[in-house]
């Protein structure tokens, strides 16, 4: 069975780094995109980037270009999303998804939430 | 960047109602759409994937179609469990945009 399985919620100050987790198991973890998704409060899905983990190619959004950093673990089968600087419009749900070969998003995590506030 | 905008942004539906949610692309993409529904508190949902096809699991009153740039999801026929936010989403070139969601009460 495919399984995204996030790290917990977190309450950061601005200024702070992050850096938040996406546990696969289920499937062969190399051969197939990570995506991160951003869902701000109360807004609607925004696709800042994705991964392969076989070679670590990575396309981020120029919305998030500068602003976050996507890496993985393979001996781990984890991705990450990293933030050195956050800022209080970080505040947000962040999703993990699995891109199938074909294109879509067929397995997501359950989500992220971080607050950032002073 | 590929826009996506969803037509309508909310609607209101009773049981039984036939529901039409548009979506349309900056610039064509094939068939390289996806549909995702959404419900509160909860991470999103597979619908629909290469414009047409149902993904496993997914109730059969649950359609997709267009091509180009002009998509449609519909509901044959509208169940209470159905109330939820739907996304399209384009996988033709990366960045790999959403519709801004149609709200479905």
């Amino acid at each position: 069975e495919v399984q995204l399985v996030q790290s917990g919620a977190d309450v950061k100050k601005p200024g702070q780094s992050l850096k938040i987790s996406c546990k696969a198991s289920g499937y062969s973890f190399i051969s197939n995109w990570i995506t991160w998704v951003r869902q701000m409060p109360g807004g609607g899905l925004e696709w800042m980037g994705m991964i392969l983990p076989r070679d670590s190619d990575t396309r981020l959004s120029p919305s998030f270009e500068g602003q976050v950093t996507i890496s993985v673990d393979t001996s781990l089968t984890t991705a990450h999303l990293e933030w050195r600087s956050l800022r209080a419009s970080d505040t947000a749900t962040y999703f993990c998804a699995r891109q199938s070969t074909r294109g879509e998003l067929d397995y997501w995590g359950q989500g992220t939430r971080i607050t950032v506030s002073s | 960047d590929i826009q996506m905008t969803q037509s309508p942004s909310s609607l209101s539906a009773s049981v039984g109602d036939r529901v039409t949610i548009t979506c349309r692309a900056s610039q064509t993409i094939g068939n390289y759409l996806n549909w995702y529904q959404q419900r509160p508190g909860k991470a999103p949902k597979l619908l629909i994937y290469a414009t047409f096809t149902l993904q496993s699991g997914v109730p059969s009153r649950f359609s997709g179609g267009g091509s180009g740039t002009t998509f449609t999801l519909t509901i044959s026929s509208f169940q209470p469990e159905d109330s939820a936010t739907y996304y399209c989403q384009q996988s033709h070139t990366p960045p790999n945009t959403f519709g801004q969601g149609t709200k479905v009460e």
